[in-house]
């Protein structure tokens, strides 16, 4: 059974604060990582997408792989109040044909 | 350019009626994906379709069944609804493997 875990949260980080996210994955044939954010009541929005080890920035956001420890994580420099909300993460599996597999998510909330 | 289309948004059933949910994707996309959404449960995949007239069952099938249409168009119906159906469903779709997940706008349903 291929799993996805992340901290349900909520995690509270003070505005203009760095946020990290985390995730765990137990398929070892994992190919490709997204992280996604979801607000309440909408549909996820992809933040970002990494295949390779080491990191990935995209403006105030940073990606971060280490297959060999399975771990992905994000990170969020210079936290705003909009950036409130549930963090997904999900992974494809080497098969691919099923889809992504998602954590649960975690909630973030950026206190002002 | 409408992307990800699900209809209808919110429905409520009687325990044992029956409904068909429908989503469109203009994005010319080979795979398409049903997903439920629960508290505390994340995102679970119902049943997918990898490509026009194949369908698979995901993690959690029962009490669903699918139509892959044509490229465009794949709909979830549920012969004959329960409680424990109630949840946010999500169409979603892929171009292929290796690749990020557009979601449509979520049918939020409740059976009664």
């Amino acid at each position: 059974q291929k799993e996805v875990e992340q901290n349900s949260g909520p995690l509270s980080v003070p505005e203009g604060a760095i946020a990290s996210l985390n995730c765990t994955y137990s398929d070892r044939g994992s190919q490709s990582f997204f992280w996604y954010r979801q607000y309440s009541g909408k549909s996820p929005e992809l933040i970002m997408f990494i295949y390779s080890n080491g990191d990935k920035e995209d403006g105030r956001f940073t990606a971060q792989l280490n297959k060999a420890s399975q771990y992905v994580s994000l990170l969020i420099r210079d936290s705003q109040p909009s950036d409130s909300a549930t963090y997904l993460c999900a992974v494809q599996s080497g098969g691919g044909a099923d889809g992504l597999t998602f954590g649960k998510g975690t909630h973030l909330i950026i206190q002002p | 350019n409408a992307g990800v289309t699900q209809t209808p948004k919110f429905q409520v059933l009687k325990t044992g009626q029956s409904m068909t949910l429908q989503c469109a994707q203009d994005m010319n996309h080979n795979s398409m994906y049903w997903y439920r959404q629960d508290p505390g449960m994340g995102l679970r995949l119902i049943y997918y379709s990898a490509s026009e007239g194949t369908t698979d069952k995901g993690e959690v099938p029962n009490g669903y069944n699918v139509s892959r249409l044509n490229k465009r168009e794949f709909s979830l119906r549920l012969e004959s609804a329960a409680p424990s159906q109630t949840s946010v469903y999500f169409c979603a779709t892929r171009r292929g493997m290796n690749t990020e997940a557009f979601f449509g706008q979520g049918t939020r349903l409740t059976v009664v």
